[in-house]
């Protein structure tokens, strides 16, 4: 059972556009969802991240939206550059007692800019 | 760099064998978490370990096996390994209380032959 969705496997965009990368999930449970950029050969770095009590954060060009009504997240990169061309994956988790849980990721989508 | 290291970074072994993954996780940090990526996958989550004790589990298999000792480092066992074992196996770390958000090492890629 897939809990977080990342319906497209890839995204191309042109450079200076908007990228817009969407995330779906089915647990009701999910209170923080955050978003990974992946590099070929690297591990995943942590980009963005939201709580549930908000419906949006904003970090440089990096914005992210949740609509937890549709259970729906978004990924907003304006504008798009080269360098942007990645996998990124959503992830998401809840919080039980004091510590960190785990986080469940998506399948990831592939970013190509075009210079 | 995130601060967190892993060892080995490339491994070949043969369908049967058992291997040792090491998982540095970044200074102070308490969480390790263990995830798979094979072809084409997203990030599978194995396992949590916090402060030396079992966490959380996810679709882990019984051949596999981690620990996290007194200096919190980890190590992820795999045993009996088969073909389909072969992936890239990640470790992350993170703080213990009011961050979520886990930094990653760069991987293991295991290839099973």
């Amino acid at each position: 059972d897939q809990q977080v969705k990342q319906n497209s496997p890839s995204l191309s965009v042109q450079e200076g556009r908007i990228s817009i990368l969407n995330c779906d999930y089915t647990n009701s449970m999910f209170d923080y969802f955050l978003w990974y950029k992946k590099y070929p050969a690297e591990g995943p770095t942590f980009l963005i991240s939201i709580s549930s009590i908000k419906d949006k954060n904003e970090d440089g060009r990096f914005t992210v939206f949740l609509n937890k009504s549709a259970k729906h997240l978004s990924l907003h990169i304006v504008p798009s550059q080269p360098g942007d061309s990645a996998v990124y994956f959503c992830a998401a988790s809840a919080r039980w007692g004091g510590a960190t849980n785990k986080l469940i990721f998506g399948t990831g989508t592939l970013l190509a800019v075009q210079p | 760099d995130s601060g967190v290291t892993q060892t080995p970074k490339h491994l070949i072994t043969a369908t049967g064998q058992r291997v040792t993954l090491r998982c540095s996780p970044r200074s102070g940090d308490l969480s390790v978490y263990w995830y798979q990526q094979s072809l084409d996958q997203g990030l599978q989550f194995l396992i949590q370990y916090y402060n030396g004790e079992e966490r959380a589990k996810g679709n882990i298999l019984e051949r596999f096996s981690a620990q996290q000792f007194p200096d919190l480092h980890s190590e992820l066992n795999l045993s009996s390994l088969e073909l389909g074992d072969s992936a890239l196996y990640f470790c992350a770390s993170s703080a213990a209380t009011g961050e979520l958000e886990a930094f990653f090492g760069q991987g293991t890629r295991l290839t099973v032959v």
